[in-house]
């Protein structure tokens, strides 16, 4: 079954530091691959995405994400983080079941200290 | 830009209203979605639409129906609201096609309901 995890509901980091979410997949084709952020109260709003070519995409805000297809993963990484990247993030994968449709991950809630 | 706009932000029903949630997008997609939102379940898909007057069962339907009578708007309905449709729903739109950027959903800010 297509499904998408992100192993980590919350996350803190301090402002200033690295910072990685997770993301794994199970697909059976070659997905098409997403990561969102949702500021609170707001929708969501695409910060990348990898449809094919170089594994390595870069995104909004300064967020990068790297498709490894042999550990089924897209995960999301910023070297810097600001304290207004504290927000909710999705990854999400498609297409499923035909008409475009995608799976999103249950979200990994980011705090940032200052 | 693409821009989805849901009619409200917030909205409070007692049980047993009719609600109707409305979703609209100015970019020509034929693609929508309703999701709605649960702290710890992520995003689950109540119906979508590929087109106008045509649409599809997604994870969760039971309570809710669709309209799309025109190309730009999609409108959720809960038939007899009850609290467990307390939730934040969220619309989404995607073009035709079957590239990758036909996958790509633009979302509306959402409308937090609240069924009491």
């Amino acid at each position: 079954a297509q499904s998408v995890t992100q192993p980590d509901i919350h996350i803190t980091v301090s402002e200033g530091a690295s910072l990685e979410l997770r993301c794994n997949y199970s697909y059976g084709a070659t997905p098409y691959l997403f990561w969102y952020v949702q500021s609170p109260g707001q929708g969501l709003q695409l910060l990348l995405k990898y449809f094919s070519g170089d594994t390595l995409v870069q995104g909004i805000k300064g967020f990068e994400a790297e498709f490894k297809r042999s550990q089924s993963s897209f995960n999301l990484r910023k070297p810097s983080v600001h304290w207004s990247d504290a927000a909710e993030y999705f990854c999400a994968v498609g297409p499923s079941g035909g008409y475009n449709k995608l799976i999103f991950g249950a979200g990994t809630r980011l705090a940032v200290h200052p | 830009d693409v821009k989805v706009t849901q009619s409200s932000r917030y909205l409070v029903k007692r049980t047993g209203e009719k609600v109707f949630l409305e979703c609209v997008q100015d970019m020509d997609h034929e693609n929508m979605f309703w999701y709605r939102q649960d702290p710890g379940l992520g995003l689950r898909l109540i119906y979508f639409s590929y087109d106008v007057k045509m649409k599809e069962k997604g994870d969760i339907p039971e309570g809710y129906s669709v309209s799309r009578e025109k190309k730009e708007r999609f409108s959720l309905i809960l038939e007899s609201a009850s609290t467990n449709q307390t939730s934040m729903y969220l619309c989404a739109s995607s073009p035709f096609g079957t590239s990758g950027p036909s996958y790509e959903q633009y979302f509306g800010p959402g409308t937090r309901l609240t069924v009491t």
